[in-house]
């Protein structure tokens, strides 16, 4: 069964570095998601992105963010200057019809 | 106050009934969701209900909604110890958002 996978599982970053999160979603998907849950919180809403282009955002989802589809399989999150705040599991989503699959998530460890 | 709000921790024995409930505040949702996480892993699909039904029954699994009430619950029949995990609840507003719940944490003793 496809699923949507990402890169890495974990990522450990110092203070104001850049990081990228990497996923590849289902094939034939055409709507692509990040979401974030910080430890012991729920799950949060980041930005959706469809046909090369974001649709929907957050108020968490601040010009320090940015996401990119560069090749047409994967489907990118960067961060450009961690705080510690950013640290939390990211969750990559796709969907072609109206359920959204999760990836493992990327967990984001900020120094 | 929050959007979609849960009880955070249920405790059952192996072979009974589990009930997690969820409210929720937007009466115009479309959609709602239950997900599951086991530790250290993602987010996966167990089930979603269509707003305009009031049951649905996956194998061991039935959603009972009350829209009157913007009430949602996911019942697991004959809940087994890898049943342990916690479950969101999540609406979907709008264009595509998901909005979830803080997560109940199901505890399944042999």
């Amino acid at each position: 069964e496809p699923e949507v996978t990402q890169t890495p599982s974990h990522q450990v970053t110092q203070m104001g570095q850049e990081v990228i999160l990497r996923c590849v979603p289902i094939s034939n998907h055409l709507y692509f998601y990040w979401y974030r849950q910080i430890l012991g919180q729920k799950v949060e809403f980041l930005v959706s992105f469809y046909n090369n282009e974001i649709s929907e955002k957050s108020e968490i989802f601040d010009d320090q963010f940015s996401v990119e589809r560069p090749d047409g399989s994967n489907f990118t999150l960067k961060i450009r200057s961690t705080k510690l705040e950013d640290s939390a599991m990211y969750f990559c989503a796709s969907r072609l019809t109206d359920t959204q699959y999760f990836g493992p998530g990327t967990r984001l460890t900020v120094l | 106050g929050e959007d979609v709000e849960q009880s955070l921790f249920l405790s059952v024995r192996e072979g009974d009934s589990s009930v997690i409930n969820c409210t929720y505040t937007d009466s115009s949702s479309t959609y709602l969701y239950w997900y599951k996480q086991e530790p250290g892993a993602g987010l996966q699909l167990l089930t979603y209900i269509f707003s305009n039904m009031d049951m649905k029954q996956d194998q061991r699994l039935t959603v009972l909604l009350n829209k009157k009430d913007k009430h949602l619950s996911l019942r697991i029949a004959d809940t087994q110890t890898g049943d342990s995990a916690i479950y969101f609840c999540a609406e979907k507003k709008g264009y595509s958002t998901l909005t979830f719940g803080k997560g109940t944490m199901l505890l399944v003793s042999p």
